[in-house]
């Protein structure tokens, strides 16, 4: 059964540090894994998607990598903003379904 | 191109009732899924549908039912309501395929009293 864990739960930065989220899954026979992001309240706004075959995708200020391997993504996030803040979410997908992980909560102060 | 669209956005209900969801998936998107977010349990798959047909469906008790119509459209169905069903209901559609990358809509808050 796969099982998805995120780590940190919580982080709370200064604006202008770089982040790095982490996320790892039980089972490697994945399709893709994608990043989250979700606001209070709100639905889930897709970051990155990185299928099974690729190491790494970026878009902006965010980069996500994937060691299948080992079980291991992580979401690096440069110069972090105020506006950075919410619960980030990993999931991966192996039967055509997202398994979740449960988040990290993201805090970014000026 | 319009996001995925999920009706209404608020539902209050009472134990016992029952409740129907709306899902609209970007246009081109056949595949539609539906997802439980709770404090507690997190985000769970509940039941995926493409071209009519559930093609996969989650852990949960058949008081949570669906479908999908022609147009992609899908309800979800939860009869008999519980205190334990007051949760956000998210749809997500894609493409499939190898990219299959799942777009969310705003959700739908149940709230059961």
């Amino acid at each position: 059964k796969q099982e998805v864990t995120q780590i940190p739960a919580a982080l709370s930065v200064p604006e202008g540090e770089n982040l790095v989220l982490n996320c790892s899954f039980t089972d490697s026979a994945i399709y893709n894994l994608q990043w989250f992001r979700q606001d209070p309240g709100k639905g889930l706004t897709s970051l990155l998607l990185i299928q099974s075959s690729q190491r790494e995708q970026t878009s902006g200020r965010l980069n996500a990598s994937l060691d299948k391997s080992s079980g291991r993504s992580t979401l690096y996030i440069a110069a972090s903003q105020p506006g950075d803040s919410a619960t980030y979410l990993c999931a991966v997908d192996n039967t055509d379904k997202l398994i979740f992980g449960t988040g990290t909560r993201l805090q970014v102060f000026p | 191109k319009a996001g995925v669209t999920q009706t209404p956005r608020y539902l209050i209900k009472t134990r016992g009732q029952q409740v129907t969801l709306s899902c609209s998936p970007i246009s081109g998107h056949r595949s539609v899924s539906w997802y439980q977010q709770t404090p507690g349990q997190g985000l769970q798959f509940l039941f995926e549908y493409f071209s009519e047909t559930q093609r996969n469906k989650g852990n949960f008790p058949g008081r949570f039912s669906g479908r999908q119509f022609s147009n992609s459209r899908s309800e979800m169905n939860v009869s008999t309501l519980e205190l334990g069903d007051s949760a956000l209901y998210l749809c997500a559609s894609s493409t499939l395929g190898l990219n299959n990358e799942q777009f969310f809509g705003p959700g739908t808050r149940l709230t059961v009293l």
